[in-house]
């Protein structure tokens, strides 16, 4: 079946420093990916949606500037937290949709720590 | 807009019984609803879909889910819960009719099965 690898799966960076969260389709083309954030013992809040070789599209109340998403390839997509801050801690899950099925498939999810 | 709800934040129920996650929708037009599981820090794992035809749809797991268009919901079953099924439950709809819509998830609920 379809595979999302994400990584990492934990990282802890330092407030001010950026971090770059990867998630990669491994057996399928991902025409679309999303981002999410998710809080203890809360749902999933779409964070934004990004189209192989198009500009992201965010969600009301997300700052694109902090939040970088780059779709280049039809199996990479990237989620770069810029200038992050302590209130950044969270954990974050990409899911990605392909062409075939109308299956979405989510990645493992990474727990970022801001100290 | 589309959205789901899912009432209970906790279903408790002992190895061995059934069990029910329940799920009403709310959608404009024919509705797409999936759930989907999450264990500890872990990303989201797929049980079933409803897209379209039965309205008993089987999944994975053991799991199934009856769609009521009548009672607009969307509950998920299994006949013999686990212990290992312990973990958070999430009712999803697709937003819109097109290929690259988000899926807007309920609030989650967290099953737990007691031996």
């Amino acid at each position: 079946g379809a595979v999302v690898s994400q990584h990492p799966s934990r990282v802890i960076c330092k407030s001010g420093t950026s971090v770059k969260i990867e998630c990669r389709s491994l057996d399928f083309q991902a025409t679309t990916m999303f981002w999410y954030r998710q809080f203890p013992k809360q749902s999933l809040m779409l964070m934004a949606t990004s189209n192989e070789g198009s500009k992201a599209t965010y969600e009301q109340g997300v700052e694109k500037d902090k939040f970088l998403i780059n779709h280049a390839s039809l199996t990479l997509s990237t989620l770069t937290v810029t200038s992050a801050h302590p209130e950044d801690s969270s954990f974050y899950i990409c899911s990605a949709r392909g062409t075939v099925n109308y299956g979405y498939t989510f990645g493992s999810g990474t727990r970022l720590t801001v100290v | 807009a589309q959205s789901v709800a899912q009432p209970e934040d906790q279903v408790n129920v002992a190895e061995g019984n059934p069990l029910t996650v329940k799920c009403t929708y709310s959608v404009s037009g024919n509705p797409y609803l999936f759930w989907y599981v999450q264990y500890p820090n872990r990303g989201l794992q797929f049980l079933l879909k409803y897209i379209t035809g039965d309205n008993l749809v089987k999944g994975s797991y053991g799991f199934e889910a009856e769609f009521n268009k009548s009672q607009t919901s969307f509950h998920l079953k299994k006949p013999s819960a686990l212990v290992s099924d312990s973990a958070l439950y999430f009712c999803a709809v697709r937003d819109g009719p097109g290929g690259y819509n988000k899926l807007i998830f309920g609030a989650g609920t967290r099953l737990a099965v007691h031996p």
